[in-house]
């Protein structure tokens, strides 16, 4: 079984800090994914990779960044927190080819304060 | 742009069949997924449609239409753990998934 882990369930920063939300995945997959979940928003695209060290622009990338240092490890940071940044992130990952199905992690409930 | 639209809660009885309904308008198109997501877990893979036509998997069927824009996810025999999230997501290319807001379903005894 494909396993996505988040490095934390829930956080609690303070605005203006940074923020680190680690991703791995064990399944050797090419692509991960960062979105964040709203109410009645679902879930929207931040920041992608398809491959070590690149990244992509999702939807909503303004206030973060991304780090893909190795295949496994996807990092998201908040180079300066604020509150509009409290929400759900959920980390996914995907193999090339096949379905394209993405396997998501348990997602960080992230407060800003 | 994208714009995904699905109803935001529907309620049924256990044993019944509800039909979640999922219409898109996207900047392309490359298939549609469900998800399920049950509340502070994550979103599973339920179903993939990618040719116009009914996909069934047990309990759940999923229906595509291209020329309509429109899904719908059929989930018959309700049991209570089917109480959960389902998502509806456009596939518009290589990489992107597009999700709609999320249908929340309750099952009642």
């Amino acid at each position: 079984d494909v396993k996505v882990t988040q490095s934390s369930r829930y956080l609690v920063k303070r605005t203006g800090e940074k923020v680190f939300l680690e991703c791995v995945q064990d399944m050797d997959h090419e692509n991960m994914f960062w979105y964040r979940q709203d109410p009645g928003l679902g879930l929207r695209l931040i920041y992608f990779s398809y491959d070590v060290k690149m990244k992509e622009k999702g939807d909503i990338p303004e206030g973060y960044s991304v780090s893909r240092e190795k295949k496994e490890r996807f990092s998201l940071i908040l180079e300066s927190a604020s509150t509009n940044q409290t929400s759900m992130y959920l980390c996914a990952s995907r193999g090339s080819g096949g379905t394209y199905e993405q396997y998501f992690g348990p997602g960080t409930r992230l407060t800003v304060t | 742009g994208q714009n995904i639209d699905q109803p935001t809660e529907m309620t049924a009885t256990e044993g019944a069949i509800v039909q979640i309904n999922c219409t898109y308008q996207t900047s392309g198109f490359n298939g549609l997924f469900w998800y399920q997501q049950h509340a502070g877990e994550a979103p599973t893979f339920l179903s993939y449609n990618v040719l116009d036509g009914l996909e069934e998997k047990g309990r759940f069927s999923s229906f595509l239409s291209r020329s309509k824009g429109y899904s719908y996810l059929l989930l018959k025999e309700l049991q209570m753990k089917d109480s959960a999230s389902y998502l509806c997501a456009v596939r518009a290319n290589d990489y992107k998934l597009s999700f709609g807001a999320g249908t929340t379903v309750t099952v009642r005894a």
